[in-house]
């Protein structure tokens, strides 16, 4: 399983953007990377994944840069709402692998 | 769509006394998983099941817990007896075909607080 780090925790203001990066070096040929967001009192939910460049959704961008070794998640105009531990992980494609969650990033949002 | 739907949201009981606590997955997801988080340890899985057939319990943490899944749409998480350090959130979660290509959908867990 490839390891992940990132930071323990960061700070914004509302209305900001958000980066938040996290480090996979040792990535294999097939492994996706995935995010996570957690709310206090709530299990995790998945917010986006991918497998290189770019991926986008309602809630989020993904960047893949081409050695793939880093990945940064991306929340546009965050608001006080978005305050909570995000998750990156890794994962092989072709079958099933136990997702492991590392520490997170606790995101405050201030006003 | 309903999500994973756990019970009971709390539990407080004494050491020593039996503890279950119940999922229901998303209708049509093949993996169920329990997990288990606390400040110390984060987010662990303890099980997962395929098919209603568990597949690694490698991450159970002793001879006190079992799970089951008896049918598509139930598991149980079971320890017996239990102990204070046993006082975490306990997350279920379901997936459709596995989880490097299907996200996992957590419920909102089960708060045990073992005194």
């Amino acid at each position: 399983l490839a390891k992940t780090t990132q930071p323990i925790s960061m700070d914004s203001y509302e209305g900001q953007e958000v980066n938040i990066t996290c480090s996979h070096n040792n990535i294999a040929t097939n492994d996706y990377i995935t995010w996570y967001q957690q709310f206090p009192s709530q299990g995790p939910r998945f917010i986006i994944q991918g497998y290189k460049t770019k991926v986008t959704n309602e809630v989020a961008s993904l960047f893949i840069p081409a050695d793939r070794k880093s990945s940064t998640l991306s929340l546009p105009r965050v608001s006080l709402s978005d305050t909570a531990v995000y998750y990156c992980l890794v994962g092989d494609m072709r079958g099933f692998q136990k997702l492991v969650f590392g520490t997170g990033t606790r995101l405050l949002v201030s006003p | 769509d309903a999500g994973v739907i756990q019970s009971p949201r709390h539990e407080v009981t004494e050491m020593g006394q039996e503890v279950t606590l119940r999922c229901k997955p998303i209708s049509g997801h093949d993996y169920l998983f329990w997990y288990r988080q606390t400040m110390m340890r984060g987010l662990e899985l303890l099980i997962y099941f395929n098919n209603n057939v568990p597949i690694d319990d490698s991450g159970m943490p002793e001879d006190r817990f079992s799970a089951k899944m008896p049918n598509a749409s139930f598991s149980t998480l079971k320890i017996q007896p239990s102990e204070p350090r046993d006082s975490a959130v306990y997350f279920c979660a379901s997936s459709g075909r596995g989880v490097g290509n299907q996200p996992q959908h957590f419920g909102d867990g089960t708060r045990l607080s073992i005194l």
